[in-house]
């Protein structure tokens, strides 16, 4: 069975600071897919990224990057000099090729980050 | 364009009201969802729509029924709930229901059951 775990709940910075929110992961499908979401205070959910199993590269989007490692089952994200407009609750959640129609979203319990100015 | 709509924003309803919640999504997908989220919660998958019919249906009680009456339009009718179901009612669609494909959500309809 697939599972996403994010064991900060909550993490509180001072904006400028570098952040990392962790994310692990379980599955026993050999392609998967990985997904970061936030979730600002308004409630919709903004898709960041996707990656696939195959490919470990870390990826750089601004002052977002995401690190994907297979060997410690880890997709973390960092954000760099954050800002109180990145104060909001981030998902990670993983889907699972197999089986064929199933395809849902597991999304971990969510890590609430607090920017403060 | 990336969006997904959702009426009502808020909503109150009676345990003896019948209400719809609706969704449209004018991207061309061909996958939409339904999902629950409580307070301080990940979203809960309920149902799930491929091509306009229903795909997965994750044990919902049936006081909660969708509707797909076409590819851009998804609704969700609601009927003798409980104050348990006050929730955040978000829908998402994507390009197809592919493991790799992601969902774009709505803003959500805040439901408050009295």
């Amino acid at each position: 069975a697939q599972k996403v775990t994010q064991a900060q709940t909550e993490i509180s910075v001072v904006e400028k600071e570098d952040v990392t929110l962790d994310c692990v992961y379980e599955t026993r499908d050999t392609t998967y897919y990985l997904f970061w979401y936030k979730q600002p205070p308004s409630g919709e959910l903004v898709f960041l990224i996707r990656r696939n199993s195959f490919d470990e590269q870390n990826e750089i989007s601004g002052r977002y990057s995401w690190n994907f490692q297979k060997s410690t089952s880890s997709f973390n994200f960092t954000i760099t000099a954050s800002q109180v407009v990145d104060s909001a609750v981030y998902f990670c959640a993983l889907s699972e090729a197999r089986p064929a129609g199933r395809r849902a979203l597991t999304f971990g319990s969510g890590t609430r980050l607090q920017v403060q100015p | 364009d990336t969006e997904v709509t959702q009426t009502p924003k808020h909503l109150v309803m009676g345990m003896t009201n019948k209400k719809s919640l609706k969704c449209e999504q004018h991207m061309g997908h061909r996958a939409m969802y339904w999902y629950k989220q409580k307070a301080k919660k990940p979203p809960e998958l309920m149902f799930v729509y491929s091509y306009e019919k229903l795909s997965i249906n994750e044990s919902v009680p049936s006081r909660f029924s969708p509707e797909c009456p076409n590819s851009s339009l998804l609704n969700l009718h609601l009927h003798a709930l409980q104050p348990e179901d006050s929730a955040l009612y978000l829908c998402a669609s994507s390009l197809h229901l592919r493991a790799d494909y992601e969902q774009y959500f709505g803003p959500g309809t805040r439901l408050t059951v009295t």
